[in-house]
C-alpha cells in the first residue's frame, strides 16, 4: 500500500535560519502531494502544493521541491519565524490526503 | 466564519455509549472528508463522500462507525458501542472536487 513518511520527528531553528523539512513516499504513481501545518488544538492547515508535472513550487517563504527520481519532497521555509513553529506534514493525495506521522518544527528566539 | 465547523469540539462518554458528530463544510465545496488523530500520529484517513455518495472507507473503519453526508451538505459519524481504543481526535475537512482540504478544529473524544 501507499505510505507517506518524514525524515526526522523533531527540527530545531533559530529564528531568522532556514528550515527545510523532509518527507519520502512510496508510490511512484502518485501525483499530487500537499504540505500541511498543524498547530496544537487546531486542525491541519493547507501550506502549499505540487502536482508531478513540475519539480519546484513556490509560495511566501515557502518552497516545495518534488525529486520523483528518489521519490522526496522537501519543504523549505526561509527566515523562520516563531509563529512557524507547529507540526509539519506532508500528505500523498490520490482523491483524498494520506498523512505521514510529521516533523515537529520549534523555533528559537 | 465560513470555515469547517465541527459539533462538538469535546465529548467525553461511557464505554459502550453511542456517539454522533456532526461536520458542516464549506458551502461549495463537494467533498467531505473523516480523519481520526491520536497524539503523536499523523491524521488517519477514515472516510469520504463526493457530494451525498460515499466513495470510500478505511479497512481499518470498524463496523461500530458509520458515516452519512445525506443531502450532501453536513455530515455526521456516529460511534456505536464505544471503546477506550475510540479516544482520539476527530477531523473533518472539506475541499473542491480533488484540490486542497480545510479542516475544522476538530472533536476530541475521550470514552472513560
Amino acid at each position: 500500500g501507499e505510505s507517506v513518511g518524514l525524515h526526522l520527528p523533531t527540527l530545531s531553528v533559530q529564528e531568522g535560519d532556514n528550515s527545510i523539512i523532509n518527507c519520502a513516499y512510496s508510490n511512484s504513481a502518485s501525483d499530487y502531494f500537499i504540505w500541511y501545518k498543524q498547530e496544537s488544538g487546531k486542525g491541519p492547515q493547507f501550506i502549499i502544493d505540487i502536482r508531478s508535472n513540475m519539480d519546484k513550487r513556490q509560495g511566501q517563504r515557502v518552497t516545495v521541491l518534488l525529486n520523483k527520481t528518489v521519490k522526496h519532497l522537501s519543504l523549505q521555509i526561509a527566515a523562520t519565524q516563531p509563529g512557524d513553529s507547529a507540526v509539519y506534514f506532508c500528505a500523498e493525495n490520490d482523491g483524498k490526503s494520506t498523512f505521514g506521522d510529521g516533523t515537529t518544527l520549534t523555533v528559537k528566539p | 466564519d465560513t470555515g469547517v465547523s465541527q459539533d462538538p469540539r469535546h465529548k467525553i462518554t461511557k464505554r459502550g455509549q453511542n456517539v454522533t458528530f456532526r461536520c458542516d463544510p464549506i458551502s461549495e465545496h463537494n467533498r467531505l472528508y473523516w480523519y481520526r488523530q491520536t497524539l503523536g500520529q499523523g491524521p488517519e484517513f477514515l472516510t469520504y463522500f463526493q457530494n451525498e455518495a460515499q466513495l470510500e472507507k478505511s479497512r481499518l473503519l470498524s463496523d461500530r462507525f458509520s458515516a452519512e453526508r445525506p443531502k450532501g451538505s453536513f455530515s455526521t459519524l456516529e460511534i456505536q458501542r464505544t471503546e477506550q481504543g475510540d479516544s482520539a481526535m476527530y477531523l473533518c475537512a472539506s475541499s473542491l472536487d480533488r484540490e486542497e482540504a480545510f479542516f475544522g478544529q476538530g472533536t476530541r473524544l475521550t470514552v472513560v
